[in-house]
Parts: C-alpha cells; structure tokens; sequence
C-alpha cells in the first residue's frame, strides 16, 4: 500500500508556480522521499529526492517540512508539458520496490 | 543522463505466444526490475535482479520468468501469454543504494496486447 496521500488532481496556469503537496505522516528516519511523473502512455520520470533538506534541481524544487510529515513539489513556471500524473513515494533503498498512489493530475491550462 | 530503453512501444500477441520483453540500461546499474502497470491497480513488481544471473521474485512473478546474463540486460519472459497479461510493462533500473537515496528510473514502456 502506498505510504503517501496526495490531491486526486489539481490545475494550473502556464507560467505561474505548480505547487503540489504530499502527505507521509509515517515516513521513517531513513526513508527517502521522492517525486516521478508520468505523461500519458509513457514510463514515470523521477524529478527529484530529498531526505530532510530542501532540494532544488533543474526541473523543480522540493520543500520538506521540518517534522518530514510533508512536502511540496514545486514547478517553478509550468508548461504545457508539464501536464502529468505526478507521484510522491517514500524508499528506504534503491532496490524497495516503487508504489505508485493514484498520485496527482496535474493538468496545465494556456 | 540515465538511459533504460526497452525493446518495443506496442506488442501484439497471440495467447499461448511466448513473449520476449528486453531492457537495457547504459549506467552500470546493479539492480534492474520489471513492474506492470494496470489502472486501478497502480505498479506491481513481477520480479527483480540485483547481480547478473541473480533473481527474486516479486509480488506477481506467476505466469512470467526473467534472465539476467549480462548486467546491462534484463529480460521479461511470457511464457505462454495469456489475455490477462494484457498490460504496460516498464522496466526500471538503479544502482546499488550508497546511503544517498539513489532511485529507480523506468524505460518508456511496452504496451502488450494479447489477443
């Protein structure tokens, strides 16, 4: 069963700031929390991990609270492309296996 | 960049075919694991590999079989392919963990349709 709840979906405008949140209230000291997407038809694409701090990548930022029960992905300035299902999991390692939630439809309107 | 590639997009196949589905992955990877992907039922794990020639079982391994003789290569094999293996296959790929939370990455999919 999936670690983590997230909004069944949400929509944004293009150009401003996608800010999508997930919840992992039971995420353990060493669970790493990470954030895939998954266009239509094709593989999910991870974007970003973070353990306790804030991380920042070419694709997006993650903001983690200090209590680790939460966090938040953030598209800076969405696209059109950057319509997707996005997924927040929870690993300890690289070889736990990955479960998907039904994650967070983003939808990004022109 | 990561790259997993997988052999096939779209696979049409006759119940009772044998089914071959390969993936490769060009980073060195120890571990490679192949999931199907259904709506409704989010990602199931079929069966993974964490060394060449090494196996283990998933959560579904039934009806499949895998092959590992190379590091970069992990096959997923249909036995005989039956109408309810009809399914988005994705492979996945990650390195062995360092303590720095290393993640899996997924190939493009294979979308089979048995008939």
């Amino acid at each position: 069963d999936a670690k983590t709840t997230q909004p069944t979906s949400m929509d944004c405008a293009e150009g401003r700031a996608a800010n999508l949140p997930c919840n992992h209230s039971t995420i353990s000291g060493n669970e790493y929390v990470y954030w895939y997407r998954q266009i239509h038809s094709q593989g999910p694409q991870y974007i970003i991990h973070g353990l306790k701090n804030n991380e920042t990548n070419e694709m997006a930022s993650l903001i983690i609270t200090e209590d680790r029960k939460s966090s938040t992905l953030i598209l800076p300035h969405a696209t059109l492309r950057d319509t997707a299902v996005y997924y927040c999991i929870v690993l300890k390692t690289s070889y736990d296996k990955v479960i998907f939630g039904p994650g967070t439809s983003l939808s990004v309107i022109p | 960049d990561v790259k997993v590639t997988q052999s096939s997009r779209y696979l049409v196949k006759r119940t009772g075919e044998k089914v071959f589905l390969e993936c490769v992955q060009d980073m060195d990877h120890e571990n490679m694991f192949w999931y199907r992907q259904d709506p409704g039922l989010g990602l199931r794990l079929i069966y993974f590999s964490y060394d060449v020639k090494m196996k283990e079982k998933g959560d579904i391994p039934e009806g499949y079989s895998v092959s590992r003789e190379k590091k970069e290569r992990f096959s997923l094999i249909l036995e005989s392919a039956s109408t309810n293996q009809t399914s988005m296959y994705l492979c996945a790929s990650s390195p062995s963990d360092a303590g720095v939370g290393e993640t899996q990455y997924f190939g493009p999919g294979t979308r089979l349709l048995v008939l």
